[in-house]
């Protein structure tokens, strides 16, 4: 039973330009969370998906978003990258009915330059 | 504002040694304290989950403490290993409405010499 999967595990761009990063939680999962994590710092929260809808939503630009997809992977898109966008972007999922438990995968590091 | 406050911010101990670690929260209203060791470059793991009626939960060498009315957790690991070495972070989950936006603390990074 494979875990979290998050692709791609490095990703670099440029100021300005846009970027997607997937994800596919865990077998049985059906909520997906997308976490930014800052070099020494802890997780900041982003999005929340299920049903293929955000539900709630951090202190994060319009410039972030995502999508849910009917086979519950999710998609987080962030627009006009900054170079502070740089971070390791974290997604978790959660079964049906417990959200609280969170299983995370090993995440993206994008650097923009 | 949600806060989770952790301590020390990074410590160093020899193998075989224990240590606890320290998590302070404003989070209100309160639904769950989670604890999580993150290895370098990868994604945080589960190490324990409390409610608001638990006030201790074990998990192997890793044992937590919480305190509802102070607000306040600990994380003890008992006869350190060198593979513990590693960021152990604090998540408050709380939010009215059925929320469960978490807030995370900014970890305490933990060394383990031999």
């Amino acid at each position: 039973d494979a875990g979290v999967t998050q692709s791609p595990t490095h990703l670099i761009k440029t100021r300005g330009q846009q970027v997607t990063l997937r994800c596919s939680p865990k077998s049985g999962h059906d909520t997906v969370s997308w976490y930014q994590q800052a070099l020494g710092q802890g997780p900041q929260f982003i999005f929340q998906y299920y049903e293929e809808e955000e539900r709630q939503r951090g202190n994060f630009p319009d410039r972030f978003s995502g999508h849910q997809f009917p086979n519950y992977s999710s998609e987080l898109n962030v627009n006009a990258l900054l170079l502070g966008d740089s971070a390791l972007y974290l997604c978790a999922s959660s079964p049906r009915g417990a959200k609280n438990i969170q299983y995370f995968g090993a995440g993206t590091r994008l650097s923009v330059l | 504002k949600n806060q989770v406050e952790q301590s020390p911010q990074s410590l160093i101990i020899l193998e075989g040694k224990n240590c606890t670690l320290q998590c302070n929260y404003t989070v209100s209203p309160f639904s769950n304290l989670r604890w999580y060791k993150q290895d370098t470059g990868r994604g945080p793991v589960s190490l324990t989950i409390m409610t608001f009626s638990e006030n201790t939960k074990s998990n192997g060498r890793y044992t937590a403490t919480l305190d509802a009315d102070t607000k306040q957790s600990s994380l003890h690991i008992t006869a350190s290993q060198l593979s513990d070495s590693a960021s152990y972070i604090c998540v408050v989950s709380g939010g009215g409405g059925g929320s469960y936006i978490p807030t995370f603390g900014r970890g305490t990074s933990l060394i383990v010499h031999p």
